[in-house]
């Protein structure tokens, strides 16, 4: 019930096309929705993150759609640039669950020029 | 604003021995955790600290343990090395109750 299941394990883009990755979540306790965005040697960077009240959240090229009824979210990475390529983990956390963020199991992205 | 720091960088130890990580956090925050990473995983939540207590932990053994001091700075210590520790280590910072926690840039400990 703890678990974030993120997919695809990789994808592969052309420069200028959209990214989307896609996560699923059980806990319904969880009430934070964030995105990090990490390059090799380096710690994770959050990106964006959303509230279940909302469906949508847009920032720049980056937006979050999310489904409560179906337990699932997803980043959309529009006009993906080659600076884009990194590993993107979704995660989650409830205001009750002490601080521990799930996170899911990583997307590789690699944005083709 | 230095954001969220850790050190050391990198950490090679061998198996059997002990190692203490440093992380300080960012200005204005009062809540550290801590996550343990593998190669090719995402992060796993060791355990946190909120006024110098440990608030939460993860499904992690005693060998883990931690500390904050009283400038909200925190340390991880390691005890009786395996080769299995070997990872990243992640120290994130926020409010505490914030949903949104900043990492740091990681020590990398390898054991041998």
């Amino acid at each position: 019930q703890q678990q974030v299941k993120q997919s695809p394990q990789s994808l592969i883009v052309q420069k200028g096309g959209i990214s989307i990755i896609n996560c699923a979540y059980e806990n319904t306790a969880f009430d934070y929705f964030p995105w990090y965005q990490q390059f090799p040697g380096k710690g994770p960077a959050l990106l964006i993150a959303i509230r279940p009240d909302v469906s949508e959240k847009k920032e720049g090229r980056f937006t979050i759609s999310f489904n409560k009824s179906a337990k699932q979210f997803s980043l959309h990475i529009m006009d993906s640039q080659p600076g884009d390529s990194a590993t993107y983990f979704c995660a989650a956390i409830g205001y009750n669950q002490g601080g521990k963020l799930i996170f899911g199991q990583g997307t590789e992205l690699s944005v083709k020029p | 604003d230095a954001g969220v720091t850790q050190s050391p960088t990198h950490l090679i130890k061998t198996r059997g021995q002990q190692v203490t990580l440093r992380c300080s956090p960012k200005s204005g925050h009062d809540t550290v955790s801590w996550y343990q990473q593998a190669l090719g995983q995402g992060p796993q939540f060791i355990f946190q600290y909120y006024e110098e207590e440990e608030r939460q932990r993860g499904n992690f053994p005693d060998r883990f343990s931690g500390h904050q001091f009283p400038n909200y700075s925190s340390e991880l210590n390691v005890n009786a090395l395996l080769l299995g520790d070997s990872a990243l280590y992640l120290c994130a910072s926020s409010l505490l109750h914030a949903g949104e926690q900043f990492f740091g840039p990681g020590t990398r400990l390898t054991v041998l």
